[in-house]
C-alpha cells in the first residue's frame, strides 16, 4: 500500500540553525507530493508542492524540497530558522489513481529556541 | 486570500448521539474532502466528493458516516451515532478544477465524545 513516512518525531534548534525534515514515500509510480505546515492553533497551510519538472521546489517563508525518485524522497529544507518556524510539519502525497485521496505522514514537531 | 472555515471549533457530544460538522469551502472550489486526526496519530483520509457524489472513501468511513452538500456552500460531515473512537479533530478540504491534487484545509473541528 502507499505510504509516507516522516522518520523525525520532534526536531529542536536553535534560531539562525538550518533545517532538514525528512518525508520518504513508498511507491514507484507517479506521485504528487506536498509540505503542510501547522503553526500553533491554527489550520494546515501548504508550504509547497511537487507535481513533475525541477526536482528543487521553492515554497512559502523561504522553505524548499527536493524530490530525489531513486531515494523515494521529498525532504524540507531551509538554511536558517526563526522562532516563528515552530511549528508541525507534514509531508503528504497523492497517488496516481486514487482520487485526490491525501496520504499523510506522522508530522515532525518542531521547536526553535530563540 | 479566501479560506475554508468550519464550525463548530470545538463538539462535545455523548456516545450515541449524532453531530454534523460544517464547513465552508472556498467558493470557486468544486472538489470537497473530510480527513480526520486521532490525537497522537496521522491525518486520514475520510471521503473526497464531487458533483454532489462520493468519489472515493476510506473503510473508515463506514455507514455511520453520510456527507452532504446541502447547499450552493456548505459541504456536512453526518456521524449518525457517535462512539468513543470517533473522538479526533475533523478537517475539512476543497480543491479546484484543474489543481484537484492541491488541497486546501479548514481549521479543524475537535470531536470529543464522553
Amino acid at each position: 500500500a502507499q505510504s509516507v513516512s516522516q522518520h523525525n518525531h520532534h526536531v529542536i534548534l536553535s534560531e539562525a540553525a538550518s533545517l532538514e525534515l525528512g518525508c520518504n514515500y513508498s511507491y514507484g509510480g507517479t506521485v504528487n507530493l506536498f509540505w503542510y505546515v501547522q503553526y500553533p492553533g491554527q489550520h494546515l497551510q501548504l508550504l509547497l508542492k511537487y507535481f513533475s519538472g525541477d526536482p528543487l521546489v521553492k515554497g512559502i517563508k523561504g522553505f524548499e524540497a527536493e524530490f530525489i525518485k531513486s531515494k523515494f524522497s521529498f525532504n524540507l529544507r531551509k538554511p536558517s530558522v526563526q522562532w516563528s518556524d515552530t511549528a508541525e510539519y507534514f509531508c503528504a502525497g497523492v497517488f496516481y489513481n486514487q482520487g485526490g485521496k491525501l496520504i499523510f505522514g506522522q508530522g515532525t514537531e518542531l521547536s526553535v529556541k530563540p | 486570500e479566501p479560506e475554508v472555515t468550519q464550525t463548530p471549533s470545538h463538539q462535545v457530544t455523548q456516545m450515541g448521539q449524532e453531530v454534523i460538522l460544517r464547513c465552508v469551502p472556498i467558493s470557486n472550489h468544486l472538489y470537497f474532502y473530510w480527513y480526520r486526526q486521532i490525537l497522537g496519530q496521522k491525518v486520514e483520509f475520510l471521503v473526497s466528493f464531487y458533483n454532489n457524489e462520493i468519489s472515493e472513501k476510506s473503510e473508515i468511513f463506514d455507514d455511520q458516516f453520510s456527507v452532504e452538500r446541502p447547499d450552493g456552500s456548505n459541504f456536512t460531515l453526518k456521524i449518525r451515532s457517535t462512539k468513543l473512537e470517533d473522538s479526533a479533530m475533523y478537517f475539512c478540504a476543497s480543491s479546484r478544477q484543474g489543481d484537484t491534487d492541491t488541497q486546501y484545509f479548514g481549521p479543524g473541528t475537535r470531536l470529543t465524545v464522553l
